[in-house]
């Protein structure tokens, strides 16, 4: 049973709908991250929250809206995307924010957008 | 400006053979973290290690084994007599002290491993 888990796995979505990744994890971390991983791009980071609190947001488009309920569970809500935002989305989590703290991650929301 | 390159793209190895991944990173902090991980075709990604800057010591885990040199900014990664099961693409990344106070982990592009029987 891996730390951290992504549901759905899969996700087929068109352009005008709406639809949410949702992410868990269970080791009892107080920072949570969403990763995006495109074909041809490297990881890049997206979001990070610590203790519920939204401390990073890295020029991501607007289209994209995380909720982060509580420490555990990480929301990210997907409406209007557009073909090129297909991708895996990795969910992760260290104990905290700070450098050096390792990060582990999920297996990935693979995502496409017709 | 922190950086990680992976020079190579894709390695090709017969069972039992020896490969190592090269990994070269660029920061300004003398406080760093370096980190390996795995990303099998499911597409989690694995830890493998973490290493800080001022622990130079070589690891081995089994038949991973890390050999860290400051004096080339260097994190290669090697693995002894490879199985099939060790396919898969692995990333070196790098955290250092942004201002920001959190960390920002900044990955290379990778190198695909590919192990065959």
């Amino acid at each position: 049973e891996t730390g951290v888990t992504q549901t759905p796995r899969h996700l087929v979505m068109g352009m005008t709908n709406k639809k949410s990744l949702k992410c868990e994890q269970h080791l009892g971390h107080n920072a949570m991250y969403w990763y995006k991983q495109s074909a041809k791009k490297p990881l890049e980071l997206m979001f990070v929250y610590s203790l519920e609190e939204r401390v990073e947001n890295n020029s991501v488009p607007s289209r994209f809206s995380p909720e982060c309920p509580n420490s555990s569970h990480l929301f990210l809500h997907l409406h209007t995307l557009q073909p090129e935002d297909s991708a895996l989305y990795l969910c992760a989590s260290s104990q905290e924010v700070f450098s050096g703290n390792t990060i582990y991650f999920g297996e990935g929301s693979w995502l496409t957008v017709v | 400006a922190q950086k990680v390159t992976q020079a190579q793209t894709e390695i090709s190895v017969v069972e039992k053979e020896d490969v190592t991944l090269d990994c070269v990173y660029e920061t300004r902090d003398t406080t760093y973290y370096l980190f390996w991980y795995k990303q099998p075709p499911s597409g989690e990604l694995v830890f493998l290690i973490r290493r800080n800057s001022f622990d130079e010591q070589n690891e081995i885990s089994g038949r991973y084994s890390w050999n860290f040199q400051k004096s080339t900014s260097s994190f290669n990664f090697t693995i002894t007599a490879s199985q099939v099961v060790d396919s898969a693409v692995y990333f070196c990344a790098l955290s250092d002290s942004p201002d920001t106070g959190f960390q920002k982990l900044v990955f290379g592009t990778g190198t695909r491993l590919l192990v065959s029987p």
